[in-house]
């Protein structure tokens, strides 16, 4: 029972190219999400789906698209990379939405020069 | 809106002093309160959380009390190691799917 998993560890991207972030998870879990990790600025939803088939945006939605492939997987994408989304991504599930309890995948580090 | 406010770090201490990490929130309706905790290079591991004011979360010998009268969710530990050297992380969920994080505050122990 892995959890959450989430590749790439971690990436160096140019400005201006793509890339997609990938998560998937086997709890059985409903809802899924996307934060991005800043220094002093804690964490912020990027993206989330409350169920399968059902994508909405979260606090900081720009310059981003999601995936929400099948009840396993939720993928992040970033079209055209730039230096402000160096960050650390973290992508999460809970077993529905609402007060529950979200786990956390080991996170992608991701550096846009 | 909703927020959540930690007191800066870091924290240091040394081993076997008393942690409090102080957590205050303001949210409408009756958020969940939780505490993570992320070790270097790892991802947020829940450590406890509370669902209703007067609940006690408790796990690892750290304890939070919700107090609605105080909007306040403080963290304690009796006896610190330096295993508990980490980031701690405040957090509440009101609406579905809104966990909103506090910034961090980072504990540093030593021997």
């Amino acid at each position: 029972n892995a959890g959450v998993t989430q590749t790439p560890k971690f990436q160096v991207l140019k400005t201006g190219q793509s890339m997609t972030l990938q998560c998937a998870q086997d709890m059985n879990h409903n809802s899924m999400y996307w934060y991005r990790q800043d220094p002093g600025m804690g964490l912020r939803l990027i993206y989330y789906s409350a169920s399968e088939g059902t994508t909405d945006k979260g606090e900081v939605p720009n310059g981003y698209n999601v995936s929400r492939l099948n009840k396993r997987e939720f993928s992040l994408r970033l079209e055209s990379a730039a230096p402000s989304q160096t960050s650390v991504y973290f992508c999460a599930s809970s077993e529905t939405a609402g007060k529950e309890t979200q786990y956390f995948g080991p996170g992608t580090r991701l550096l846009v020069l | 809106g909703n927020s959540v406010t930690q007191m800066e770090g870091p924290v240091t201490l040394s081993e076997e002093a008393f942690l409090t990490i102080n957590c205050t929130y303001t949210a409408t309706g009756y958020p969940s309160l939780f505490w993570y905790v992320q070790y270097p290079g790892e991802g947020l591991q829940l450590l406890l959380k509370a669902t209703k004011a007067d609940d006690k979360g408790s796990n690892k010998g750290f304890e939070a009390t919700y107090r609605k009268e105080t909007t306040s969710f403080h963290l304690e530990k009796g006896s610190v190691q330096v295993s508990d050297s980490a980031v701690y992380f405040c957090a509440l969920i009101t609406s579905p799917d809104k966990l909103i994080f506090g910034t961090g505050t980072r504990l540093q122990v030593f021997p």
